[in-house]
């Protein structure tokens, strides 16, 4: 079955760590996404890539960063440098940029 | 903003009757997206309506789209308790090129009462 991947499902983060959130995704999408989610509220977009080896801020991008040096994989770091980073981290993907988005169930952040 | 917001925030039915939730935005459009999530969960697509299109067919679902008030609504019919889940309208905005971001409301949590 195609689809996204995400992994972990929870996640717990130390003070001063980084943690790496991973989704793959085997449906032959050239874009992906990765949206924040705080509680009672909508998705706000952290990072998006149209292509291999290229990839753009979201509204939120500040203390997280990205990589995406195959098609497949989009996997998204919380670093340090983000103060308040428990949240529900969902990542999607399209065929291309305006068009429906598929998204993985998403990974749960909480801090220690 | 582009942000689409979601009307009611909260609404709880019956099952069998239907639910209608509204979404309205701020500038102009390339379309118009619904989503649903189930409590913990990814997002799903439900339908996309397109801003030359007034309305949109899918099972039980209907959608229209009227761009001088700038506005949608999604009106689920003959409604299941399986249909309780958020429902979140997300606008598709294009800045150029191949630039397309699409942007999500609040959404409106729908309880169907058994």
């Amino acid at each position: 079955d195609g689809g996204i991947t995400q992994s972990p499902k929870y996640l717990f983060r130390k003070e001063g760590q980084n943690v790496t959130l991973s989704c793959e995704q085997n449906l032959n999408h050239d874009a992906m996404y990765w949206y924040r989610q705080d509680p009672g509220q909508g998705l706000r977009l952290i990072y998006y890539s149209q292509i291999v080896n290229d990839f753009q801020k979201g509204d939120i991008a500040e203390g997280y960063s990205v990589s995406r040096e195959k098609k497949e994989s989009f996997p998204l770091t919380v670093t340090s440098a983000q103060k308040n980073p428990t949240a529900f981290y969902l990542c999607a993907s399209s065929m291309q940029g305006g068009q429906p988005q598929h998204f993985g169930d998403g990974t749960r952040l909480s801090i220690l | 903003s582009q942000q689409g917001e979601e009307d009611p925030q909260a609404l709880s039915i019956q099952e069998g009757e239907n639910a209608t939730m509204n979404c309205s935005y701020k500038t102009s459009i390339n379309n118009l997206q619904w989503y649903r999530q189930n409590s913990g969960r990814g997002l799903v697509h439900l339908i996309l309506i397109r801003s030359n299109e007034r309305e949109k067919h899918s099972g039980r679902l209907r959608v229209t789209l009227d761009t001088s008030k700038k506005s949608s609504s999604l009106l689920i019919t003959a409604s299941r308790a399986a249909d309780t889940a958020s429902y979140f309208c997300a606008t598709v905005h294009n800045s150029g090129g191949s630039n397309y971001k699409l942007t999500f409301g609040k959404g409106t949590l729908l309880t169907v009462n058994p």
